[in-house]
């Protein structure tokens, strides 16, 4: 079964900082797609960015980044110069076409960023 | 864009009682739709995938005759919670899935549901 670990239940950045959120995967699948998701207070689950697993180059969205490595199925996530409005909830979920055929996404636990004025 | 929205945003109702949710994809045909539950300070738990036109796929665990799903169109699946009892009290999540190269879901707001 696939497996989503983050490992940081909770992590505080002060404002204008930089702070990564660490996210490790197991999976079998050769072709998927890994994507962070921010879930603030209301709710609503926005797409903070998105890696193709085939592609070499991390994907970057204005202050996110990634780093992706991809033998070590690790996909952690980069905010630089954190704004208040980053406080959330952070989701890393990779997701694609299982062998079954089936297309899902698995949620890892999630990690609560707070950020400090 | 790609909208997703669910109708109700809240919904408190009593103990033995069916509540359905609603989730419609607003600007584009959604291939498959997910139902997702979301427990207070939790991760979003898949519960069963939807096809239009076809049954539902439910994950381990989950109760097909406690949540009934019903994707009859390509725009619209709706998640039937029925005889309710208040275990059931959760946040519930839709997403939707249009294909194409990015294999991106889009989320719907969320429903609160309450039982009393």
């Amino acid at each position: 079964a696939q497996t989503v670990t983050q490992s940081q239940p909770e992590m505080s950045v002060q404002e204008a900082e930089t702070v990564t959120l660490s996210c490790t995967y197991d999976t079998s699948e050769s072709d998927y797609y890994l994507f962070w998701y921010k879930q603030p207070p209301s709710r609503q689950m926005i797409l903070v960015i998105r890696q193709e697993a085939y592609k070499q180059q991390n994907a970057t969205e204005n202050r996110f980044s990634v780093n992706f490595q991809k033998a070590a199925k690790s996909f952690s996530l980069k905010i630089s110069d954190s704004q208040l409005g980053d406080a959330a909830m952070y989701f890393c979920a990779p997701g694609g076409f299982t062998t079954s055929g089936t297309y899902k996404y698995i949620f890892g636990t999630g990690t609560r960023l707070k950020v400090l004025a | 864009g790609a909208v997703v929205s669910q109708h109700p945003s809240w919904v408190i109702c009593k103990s033995g009682t069916s509540v359905k949710i609603e989730c419609r994809s607003l600007d584009f045909q959604a291939t498959t739709m997910f139902w997702y539950r979301q427990f207070p300070k939790q991760s979003l738990m898949l519960m069963a995938t939807s096809n239009e036109g076809s049954k539902a796929t439910y994950e381990q665990g989950v109760e097909k005759d406690k949540f009934l799903i019903n994707h009859a169109s390509l725009t619209l699946s709706t998640l039937t919670v029925t005889s309710a009892h208040p275990e059931d009290s959760s946040f519930y999540i839709c997403s939707s899935y249009k294909g194409g190269s990015t294999n991106e879901q889009f989320f719907g707001p969320g429903t609160r549901l309450t039982v009393l």
